[in-house]
């Protein structure tokens, strides 16, 4: 079956330091890719996505490109800010079964100013 | 903004005893989803439905679970008899479709069950 493997955390970064958050998956056919972000207190919201291979999703600051050759989907933002602080979900919506989504299990992001 | 609600927002009950769960998507939004997700991991698909039809439960507990989304709009999971290890938070989405540009699930608040 489909699978998503993202890094173990937490991260904790200073403010303005690079970050990556890097996301593997393992799926039949030609899934999308999303980031999403649950601040804390909050539900998840969709942060990025890409529906196929070499798209660049990018919101707020953040990128990430769906890399068919390495079955990879990386978060990164140039300079992060205290308010990045949130758990980051990578996820994948099947093409074809009826769009069945996976999550990886979630990344904690800590930024200290 | 429209938004997905749900509620209650937590749950206490003691183990064997029946809990339901409502969700009301975004108006439009033919495709909902049931989540799962335990502390420290990434929601769990426990059902998809596409308009009142169910088009995966392959994760759904179904000696003890069960969803139904009558008219296609809104929904209703149950547990009965709640166990031990149902406590978690169960987490409602919907989203336009399933492909392409229509696949952007959006999420509610989540309701927190723990069992006693």
């Amino acid at each position: 079956g489909n699978s998503v493997t993202q890094m173990e955390g937490p991260v904790t970064l200073s403010e303005e330091a690079f970050l990556t958050i890097n996301c593997t998956y393992t799926a039949t056919g030609y899934p999308s890719l999303f980031w999403y972000v649950q601040y804390p207190g909050e539900g998840l919201q969709l942060l990025l996505k890409a529906t196929k291979a070499d798209d660049k999703g990018s919101n707020k600051g953040f990128e990430a490109t769906y890399r068919k050759e390495t079955t990879s989907f990386h978060l990164e933002k140039g300079s992060v800010q205290v308010s990045d602080s949130a758990v980051y979900f990578c996820a994948l919506s099947s093409n074809t079964n009826a769009g069945k989504s996976t999550f990886g299990d979630g990344t904690t992001l800590t930024v200290k100013p | 903004e429209a938004e997905v609600a749900q509620s209650p927002r937590y749950k206490i009950t003691e183990k064997s005893q029946a809990v339901a769960f409502w969700c009301d998507p975004i108006s439009g939004h033919a495709t909902l989803y049931w989540y799962r997700q335990i502390l420290g991991q990434g929601p769990e698909l426990l059902v998809q439905f596409q308009d009142e039809s169910v088009v995966d439960d392959s994760q759904l507990p179904k000696d003890r679970f069960s969803a139904e989304r009558l008219k296609g709009v809104d929904s209703t999971l149950k547990i009965q008899p709640a166990e031990l290890g149902d406590s978690a938070m169960y987490l409602c989405a919907s989203s336009l479709g399933t492909s392409g540009s229509k696949n952007e699930q959006f999420f509610g608040p989540g309701t927190r069950l723990t069992v006693l």
